[in-house]
């Protein structure tokens, strides 16, 4: 089945860095990807859809300079956390559609702990 | 009103037991849809989908749809402590730009050996 790999699985940054998760699509090609981010007993909350060779749409109250996203390739998608502070820190989670009627595939997850 | 509910939980049932989970959404454009199941700490996994009015079965799991209340509902037959997580609805509404999915916020399962 189709598989969508993120990484890093874990990454711990001090305040101010940059940081960039990766999110591949390994057997299919995803034209759009959708990030997520989901603090410890809340729900998904979607940041921003990711689109193939095109901007990035990003939901209300997410701030785009600072939470940037590439999609160069119909394989990757990239989520840059830039200038991160500790309020940053989450678990980040990417997915892709495959197939309207089969939903989407989560990526692994990418806990961010910002020190 | 939410576009999709879950009743957050906990749903507490001993072993054995069938779990009943529910989901209402308000779309009724609404065409697929979806659950999922989290682990803590980990990312959503898809247990089941289902698009047509009815029942639809997958091993212990059942998901049944019923578009006219707007209701789509999952059973979990002989509940497993290994089935003690967070579980999420999810709906695909045609009009939502670039095939969004729409998550309700999660129902947590505890399964009480």
């Amino acid at each position: 089945g189709a598989v969508v790999s993120q990484h890093p699985s874990r990454v711990i940054c001090k305040s101010g860095t940059s940081v960039k998760i990766e999110c591949r699509s390994l057997d299919f090609q995803a034209t759009t990807m959708f990030w997520y981010r989901q603090f410890p007993k809340q729900s998904l909350m979607l940041m921003a859809t990711s689109n193939e060779g095109s901007k990035a749409t990003y939901e209300q109250g997410v701030e785009k300079d600072k939470f940037l996203i590439n999609h160069a390739s119909l394989t990757l998608s990239t989520l840059t956390v830039t200038s991160a502070h500790p309020e940053d820190s989450s678990f980040y989670i990417c997915s892709a559609i495959t197939g309207v009627l089969r939903g989407y595939t989560f990526g692994s997850g990418t806990r961010l702990t910002v020190v | 009103q939410k576009e999709v509910e879950q009743n957050s939980g906990p749903l507490s049932v001993p072993e054995g037991a069938i779990a009943s989970l529910n989901c209402t959404y308000s779309d009724r454009g609404s065409q697929s849809f979806f659950w999922y199941r989290q682990y803590s700490g980990k990312s959503p996994e898809l247990i089941m989908f289902i698009y047509s009015n009815g029942d639809k079965e997958d091993g212990r799991f059942t998901a049944q749809l019923n578009k006219a209340s707007q209701y789509v509902s999952l059973l979990i037959r002989d509940s497993q402590p290994s089935d003690s997580a967070t579980y999420l609805c999810a709906v695909n509404t045609p009009k939502a730009a670039g095939n969004k999915l729409t998550f309700g916020g999660g129902t947590r399962v505890l399964v009480k050996p």
